[in-house]
């Protein structure tokens, strides 16, 4: 079945630092990726998606390229922020989106001042 | 976007007990609506597919009759955790998928975290 590893955390960074959060998946067919963020006492948001290979999501300084050749979606921003912790999930859905999605464990970052 | 609103946000039963916990979604219409469970340390795992005038369809190893699920409208959805034992505590969030940029994304409610004392 469908599934999805990422680095499972905390992830500890200073302000400004370069974030990368690695995501990996396992699916038939060609899936849409998605990057949600839960920040403290919220739901789950939608970062941002690709739906197909070499397209890249972007989304408030984050971005993530779809790279069918490795499997991956990997998230990164160049410099973060305070504002930027929160718990960090890299998700498939094998139709857009229009039926249930597959979670990572999700990657917990906390940027400290 | 979206809207999906989940209600509770936070909610203690007592072991025996149903707690009852809502989906809406606030300005589309969800044929389908999903539900996800979230443990300490685990990813967020579908227990069911939720559909709208019709039984809900449970995920394996999901009891049905543990978690009522009911979709009486195209706007809600209820999920009712019958029985609770602290095992049942955890973290519940709902989800619908709408358009959005040209393609459809789920859209999530805030969570309920379930404590079961």
């Amino acid at each position: 079945g469908d599934s999805v590893t990422q680095m499972e955390g905390p992830v500890t960074l200073s302000e400004e630092a370069f974030l990368t959060i690695n995501c990996t998946y396992t699916a038939t067919g060609y899936p849409s990726l998605f990057w949600y963020v839960q920040y403290p006492g919220e739901g789950l948001q939608l970062l941002l998606k690709a739906t197909k290979a070499d397209d890249k999501g972007s989304n408030k300084g984050f971005e993530a390229t779809y790279r069918k050749e490795t499997t991956s979606f990997h998230l990164e921003k160049g410099s973060v922020q305070v504002s930027d912790s929160a718990v960090y999930f890299c998700a498939l859905s094998p139709d857009g989106g229009y039926q249930k999605v597959t979670f990572g464990i999700g990657t917990k970052l906390q940027v400290i001042p | 976007g979206a809207v999906v609103s989940q209600h509770p946000s936070r909610v203690i039963c007592k072991s025996g007990t149903s707690v009852k916990i809502e989906c809406r979604s606030l300005d589309f219409q969800a044929t389908t609506m999903f539900w996800y469970r979230q443990f300490p340390k685990q990813s967020l795992m579908l227990m069911a597919t939720s559909n709208e005038g019709s039984k809900a369809t449970y995920e394996q190893g999901v009891e049905k009759d543990k978690f009522l699920i009911n979709h009486a409208s195209l706007t809600l959805s209820t999920l009712t955790v019958t029985s609770a034992h602290p095992e049942d505590s955890s973290f519940y969030i709902c989800s619908a998928s709408a358009s959005s940029g040209g393609g459809r994304v789920a859209f999530f409610g805030q969570g309920t975290r379930l404590t079961v004392v």
